[in-house]
């Protein structure tokens, strides 16, 4: 099936430092949705990006789409340690099928 | 709005055996989604159900694997029989319509031994 691929795998952080996590694919995105997974918790949903060079803000949390729509990306600026958790994109398909990358997780030193 | 709601949350069960999770998505949500999340990966997706209707069961092992959603509201996820790399969450999620987003339920931890 068609994959999106994350990078990078892991990225551990001082707190306050920022992070980046990309999300790229081969093929045109009709659209991408990002998660947010707690340890021990369960997917929730951050945000979806539908247009080429759309850019989205949730506050410290900035959301790329390319303008290619080939690619987004997850800025978080100033970390906490309440951010902690794998991040995964999410592309839509045919169907609304929803198809997850393998997520970044990220950990955050106080 | 009540969440997703899933049972049970832990499941041990030996290889060979077989096993039943259910799922109570939220009230109004057409669609019905069971992922596997395997320790370390992402979700994969094993059927989507719209209303009572298999739209995508592409990845879902038939030979071990079933689910149904017959009133297109509670949906049931079967393995019979169970094997070691089934070991995994179970997912279900929820979402209102077309591209809207999922709302995941807590899951269901399986372990086989």
């Amino acid at each position: 099936g068609q994959q999106v691929m994350q990078i990078p795998q892991y990225q551990h952080v001082q707190e306050g430092e920022d992070f980046t996590t990309y999300c790229n694919s081969s093929t045109t995105l009709s659209n991408i949705q990002w998660y947010k997974q707690r340890p021990g918790g369960h997917p929730v949903f951050l945000i979806q990006l539908v247009k080429s060079g759309e850019v989205k803000k949730q506050k410290r949390l900035t959301f790329q789409f390319g303008e290619a729509k080939k690619n987004s990306s997850l800025h978080i600026t100033a970390t906490q340690t309440t951010d902690v958790g794998t991040y995964f994109c999410a592309r839509g398909g045919s169907n609304y099928k929803l198809t997850f990358g393998k997520g970044t997780l990220l950990t955050v030193n106080p | 709005e009540a969440g997703v709601a899933q049972s049970p949350r832990y499941k041990i069960i030996e290889k060979r055996q077989s096993v039943a999770f259910w799922c109570n998505p939220i009230s109004g949500h057409a669609t019905l989604y069971w992922y596997q999340q395997i320790l370390g990966q992402g979700p994969k997706l094993l059927i989507q159900f719209q209303n009572n209707g298999v739209v995508d069961d592409s990845q879902l092992p038939k030979d071990r694997f079933s689910a149904e959603r017959l009133k297109g509201v509670d949906s049931t996820l079967k393995i019979q029989p169970a094997k070691l790399e089934d070991s995994a969450v179970y997912l279900c999620a929820s979402s209102f319509a077309g591209d809207s987003p999922l709302h995941f339920g807590n899951g269901t931890r399986l372990t086989v031994t």
